[in-house]
């Protein structure tokens, strides 16, 4: 099985910089998401990191540290429609399907 | 547009009452996936399909049944045997390979009458 931590709330000031955590543990770890979601919406995919190191992606970089069980979601020049859920979201080996663990989210609110 | 549609947007039970909610694919993609998520939590998985006729119990199957015919459409019966059927209920498909991404329709809300 598998068990997944993020934060519950984050605040932070438009045009800043925010890092959102992760942990996991995991039998035999396939694979590592994150998602957006905003409010009463569908999660878009955001970032995949299946080997250690930082993966960048214009505003938006993600980390993972395998051995640690660790990532974190690096969002730059915040803006305030960046306001939403973020989900770190785990696969395992169990299963070729691209099934995956997701964790209770990280609320992020962007404030002026 | 390639993607994902789900069916309807907002849906009413009533107590003993079966329902079901559509997922339709048109991405090719040969898994699909159906979640429930409660308000302030995160996606839990209820059951999954990794190709076409076959389909697999995820952690909270208990009062739900889905079937899977066509690689396109993976639908979802909510049965009278869900207590608590009232949740946010997310359909999402992906590849099968690679990274293996999942791609999300916009969701039914059901609620109880």
């Amino acid at each position: 099985g598998q068990n997944i931590d993020q934060p519950t709330e984050m605040t932070a000031t438009e045009g800043a910089i925010v890092q959102i955590n992760c942990t996991y543990q995991t039998s035999g770890f396939n694979g590592l998401f994150w998602y957006q979601q905003h409010a009463g919406e569908a999660p878009t995919f955001l970032s995949y990191n299946v080997l250690d190191g930082l993966e960048e992606k214009g505003r938006f970089s993600s980390f993972l540290s395998r051995s640690k069980g660790y990532s974190y979601l690096l969002l730059k020049e915040l803006q305030m429609k960046d306001s939403a859920s973020y989900l770190c979201a785990v696969r395992d080996w169990e299963t070729n399907a691209g099934k995956s663990t997701f964790g209770d989210g990280t609320t992020l609110t962007v404030k002026p | 547009d390639g993607g994902i549609t789900q069916s309807p947007k907002y849906l009413f039970r009533k107590e003993g009452q079966n329902v079901t909610l559509s997922c339709e694919q048109n991405l090719n993609h040969d898994a699909m996936y159906w979640y429930r998520q409660d308000p302030g939590q995160g996606l839990r998985l209820i059951y999954y399909s990794q190709i076409v006729n076959d389909f697999q119990k995820g952690d909270i199957a208990e009062g739900y049944s889905v079937s899977r015919e066509k690689k396109e459409s993976f639908p979802l019966t909510v049965t009278s045997a869900q207590k608590n059927p009232t949740a946010f209920y997310l359909c999402a498909s992906s590849p099968g390979t690679g990274q293996n991404i999942q791609y999300f329709g916009a969701g039914t809300r059901l609620s109880v009458l």
